[in-house]
């Protein structure tokens, strides 16, 4: 079975400074990882994901991520945080058949100005 | 080139009252997904498709059924409505999984509300 363990419902960050979400998974097999933000009243955007290849993976609004097999970790950050970074986000862990997702419960950021 | 949508956007129903939720999605997908969002839980699976014709059952299927009779369309349905299926509910979809584009796209969501 895969899991998603988000540390930190709550995270606040002062406008500038570095953004740090945590994500540790559980996989019995190689994993597909993916961050989600979702904004207030909207679905899910995808940031990025890591499928194979690079470990450090690059999203958008200068989101990235680290794939870390030893640490089974999957740690978003952003070196500077924008008030428009202010959302929930979601770390996600693919299935052992490939169909279906795990999610973590979820980290809302708050940017303080 | 809408992706996935979902309607209606919100509903108040009394209980044990009937509704259903229609996703329709335009991206030729194959797979399609129901989830349920509560605060402090994330989202959880309640049902999926993998084709037309074919639903299988998530983490929390109990209360909920599906129907996928045309590829573009997954309908989530609620026989009798409870207060605890209050929640809101997302639709997904995602293409084959040997795809590189294997990401979940989502819909905007459902805002359902059981008196």
């Amino acid at each position: 079975a895969q899991s998603v363990t988000q540390l930190g419902s709550h995270v606040s960050v002062s406008e500038g400074a570095l953004v740090l979400l945590r994500c540790n998974y559980s996989s019995s097999v190689p994993p597909y990882l993916f961050w989600y933000v979702q904004y207030p009243n909207q679905g899910l955007q995808l940031l990025l994901k890591y499928t194979t290849g690079a470990t450090l993976v690059k999203g958008i609004n200068g989101f990235e991520a680290e794939f870390k097999k030893s640490e089974t970790s999957f740690h978003l950050t952003k070196p500077s945080a924008h008030m428009s970074d202010a959302a929930e986000y979601f770390c996600a862990v693919s299935g052992d058949t490939g169909n279906q997702f795990y999610f973590g419960t979820g980290t809302s950021l708050t940017v303080i100005p | 080139n809408a992706g996935v949508t979902q309607t209606p956007k919100f509903r108040v129903l009394k209980t044990g009252q009937s509704m259903t939720l229609l996703c329709a999605q335009d991206m030729n997908h194959e797979y399609m997904y129901w989830y349920r969002q509560d605060p402090g839980m994330g989202l959880r699976l309640i049902h999926y498709s993998v084709g037309e014709g074919t639903t299988a059952k998530g983490e929390v299927p109990d209360g909920y059924n599906v129907s996928r009779l045309k590829k573009q369309n997954f309908l989530l349905g609620l026989e009798s409505a409870a207060p605890s299926q209050t929640s809101v509910y997302f639709c997904a979809s995602s293409a084959l999984w040997d795809s590189s584009y294997n990401e979940q796209f989502f819909g905007p969501g459902t805002r359902l509300t059981v008196l």
